[in-house]
């Protein structure tokens, strides 16, 4: 079975911009999540979607949206860029909520300078 | 309210040691799911372990071992013999209901695993 694949590995923008990152899950997976990774805040939730619905979401401003197609996959977009959204974003699919292990992608690296 | 504690941030062991990782956890429900990770310097993270509230048998998968205590809330990660390629940072997840009756993870703040030769 492929793993959980996303595009593209690594960004880099200038501040005001956006941009759009996709992840494809594991096959069969209906759940999809992001977090944002940065050195000394660990694992920041971002939101969770099943089956095209926002499920679940995190503590982050309206410029982080997400959506979800009926294939699964899933895509966040991030509207005029600060700096501080440099990280490494992280998308995990699993069967059908966090009761189940997650499957994570290697991530997409956004540098916002 | 909901929380995961990894009081170790950073662990550095020489190799052939055995090492274990605290996790306390923190939540309201009966029901609950309790994770590990691994995540290596080339950044993928990677699922370890899986944990019902209702399971306390403690695991053992070669090398590694987990100690679910429902008394202290605790579920913590041993390795035994310590090897180089253990080096990584290992994060602690608990599942349960949030406000909204849905399951949602919550994280702790991971603890950097060194393993020197």
């Amino acid at each position: 079975k492929a793993g959980v694949t996303q595009t593209p590995r690594y960004l880099i923008k200038t501040r005001g911009q956006q941009v759009t990152l996709s992840c494809s899950p594991i096959s069969g997976h209906r759940s999809v999540s992001w977090y944002q990774q940065t050195p000394g805040q660990g694992l920041q939730f971002l939101f969770e979607y099943f089956s095209e619905t926002q499920r679940n979401k995190g503590n982050f401003p309206g410029r982080f949206s997400g959506r979800q197609f009926s294939n699964s996959r899933s895509e966040m977009n991030v509207s005029t860029l600060e700096l501080g959204d440099s990280a490494l974003y992280l998308c995990a699919s699993s069967l059908q909520d966090s009761a189940y292990e997650q499957y994570f992608g290697p991530g997409t690296r956004l540098t916002v300078t | 309210a909901q929380k995961v504690t990894q009081a170790q941030t950073e662990i550095s062991v020489v190799e052939k040691e055995d090492v274990t990782l605290d996790c306390v956890y923190e939540t309201r429900d009966t029901t609950y799911y309790l994770f590990w990770y691994k995540q290596p310097p080339s950044g993928e993270l990677v699922f370890l372990i899986r944990r019902n509230s209702f399971d306390e048998q403690n695991e053992i998968s070669g090398r590694y071992s987990w100690n679910f205590q429902k008394s202290t809330s605790s579920f913590n990660f041993t390795i035994t013999a310590s090897q180089v390629v253990d080096s990584a940072v290992y994060f602690c997840a608990l599942s349960d209901l949030n406000a909204g009756n849905n399951r949602k993870l919550i994280w702790g703040l991971g603890t950097s695993l060194a393993v020197n030769p």
